[in-house]
């Protein structure tokens, strides 16, 4: 079966400093990945999507990069974390898009003091 | 894809069925109804979708209008653990379009 990895669950961080979060997925194969955020009251923010390695899709502009150096991982990542940064980062993935089909990972809830 | 419309937050008492509404009035001939559900902290998880038919599975049913300009989900038998944020989203099925999440409906079950 398929299963999604994503860590740390929470990470504080200073302003300034940079970010690195990790998503591997297994028992799949050329799956399209995503990031998410969700901002303290507020809805899921599409950042980032991916359909191949090294592929790799912005929705928003921002302070954050994304890259996918193996077909099952993604990675989120900052030069040098700012306040508005914080949120709860989701990965997600799925068979080429197929709506019903969006697995998500538990999360990693960001804090930029 | 096609925009969808939802009440902020409704209620349910605990044991009774939870009602939720979708307006998408623009929808595609080609386009899917969609239900995901946030529970707090927690990565949305899908629930159903729907093309023109009513359709049940073992979490709820989906009910959509003859026009397909709206939807409901149902909870037959609300739980406390059912207290979540619903999605209704519309997009075509296997399109590379990624999916979409709206504000959605907050879901307070209570006993």
């Amino acid at each position: 079966s398929q299963t999604i990895h994503q860590w740390p669950a929470t990470l504080v961080q200073p302003v300034g400093s940079p970010l690195s979060l990790e998503c591997t997925v297994e028992g799949t194969s050329n799956p399209n990945l995503y990031w998410y955020r969700q901002a303290a009251g507020r809805g899921l923010q599409l950042l980032f999507y991916s359909v191949g390695i090294g592929q790799i899709s912005s929705e928003v502009p921002q302070n954050l990069s994304a890259s996918r150096p193996q077909d099952r991982q993604f990675i989120l990542s900052s030069k040098k974390l700012l306040l508005s940064d914080s949120g709860f980062y989701l990965c997600a993935w799925s068979v080429q898009g197929w709506a019903d089909g969006y697995t998500f990972g538990s999360g990693t809830r960001l804090t930029v003091v | 894809d096609a925009k969808t419309t939802q009440p902020p937050s409704m209620d349910c008492a605990e044991g009774r069925a939870a009602n939720l509404p979708c307006n998408h009035s623009t929808i595609s001939g080609n386009e899917y109804v969609y239900w995901y559900r946030q529970i707090h902290s927690q990565g949305p998880q899908y629930i159903i979708h729907g093309l023109k038919n009513n359709e049940t599975n073992e979490m709820a049913s989906l009910i959509i209008t003859e026009d397909r300009k709206s939807s409901t989900l149902i909870l037959p038998h609300a739980t406390l653990r059912d207290t979540a944020v619903y999605y209704c989203i519309v997009r075509v099925g296997g399109s590379q379009g990624n999916l979409i999440f709206g504000k959605g409906t907050k879901l307070s079950v209570k006993p």
